[in-house]
């Protein structure tokens, strides 16, 4: 199964809350977990990303959390703020050195009220 | 110019032009990619190149043809294109397939079918 499963499909916080976004995958292979961050009119931009053997990396407002057991894994903003008002991807890494591709969920669009 | 363009940002065509989208990045990458975003679909990869050498095709019909000059240009040629085709057309670059993991994506060329 490369298929990786995203929810919500859309979300709205009030600015200065959490936002938590969750992905669950299939594929024990995955290695390497990445979000992207995607404004309109711009392609995706890496965000955070995470390997199997942590359990939390977090770099300012942004945390992922990551639970090898459950194939699950997620994204935390803190104190969201209407900047942070895009579409998230998450995605999920395998294969060998030449065939290594990300398998992509569907996207969250989340709208930080001001 | 930085990162990763794309020209078009928009085209419209009908089912029975023949038109090239193009891709550069100046990030010194050797992997080069094509990706087609949905709506609220998973980004579905259909070309990948590492090193001016398909490595990947994901069962992308042929109306759309891929071309890769130089690790730096990336052209999608299409014709004869049907409605359901239209989409946003990403490309991504990462330092190559081996580290296919980080990969940096430009703006997409919005593109509609009529």
């Amino acid at each position: 199964q490369q298929q990786v499963k995203q929810s919500p499909q859309s979300l709205i916080v009030q600015k200065g809350g959490i936002s938590i976004i969750n992905c669950a995958y299939e594929n024990t292979a995955f290695d390497y977990f990445p979000w992207y961050q995607q404004f309109p009119g711009k392609g995706p931009a890496l965000l955070i990303a995470i390997r199997p053997d942590v359990s939390e990396k977090k770099e300012g407002r942004f945390t992922i959390s990551f639970n090898k057991s459950a194939k699950q894994f997620s994204l935390h903003i803190m104190d969201s703020q209407p900047g942070d008002s895009a579409t998230y991807f998450c995605a999920a890494s395998s294969g060998p050195g030449s065939a290594r591709q990300l398998t992509f969920g569907s996207g969250t669009q989340l709208t930080v009220l001001p | 110019e930085t990162g990763v363009t794309q020209t078009p940002r928009h085209l419209v065509m009908g089912m029975t032009n023949k038109k090239s989208l193009k891709c550069e990045q100046h990030l010194g990458h050797n992997a080069m990619y094509w990706y087609k975003q949905s709506a609220k679909k998973p980004l579905e990869l259909m070309f990948v190149y590492n090193f001016k050498e398909q490595t990947e095709n994901n069962s992308v019909p042929s109306r759309f043809s891929p071309e890769c000059p130089n690790s730096s240009h990336l052209f999608l040629h299409l014709h004869t294109l049907q409605p359901e085709d239209s989409a946003l057309y990403l490309c991504a670059s990462s330092q190559d397939r081996r580290q296919g993991r980080e990969q940096y994506f430009g703006p997409g060329t919005r593109l509609t079918v009529t």
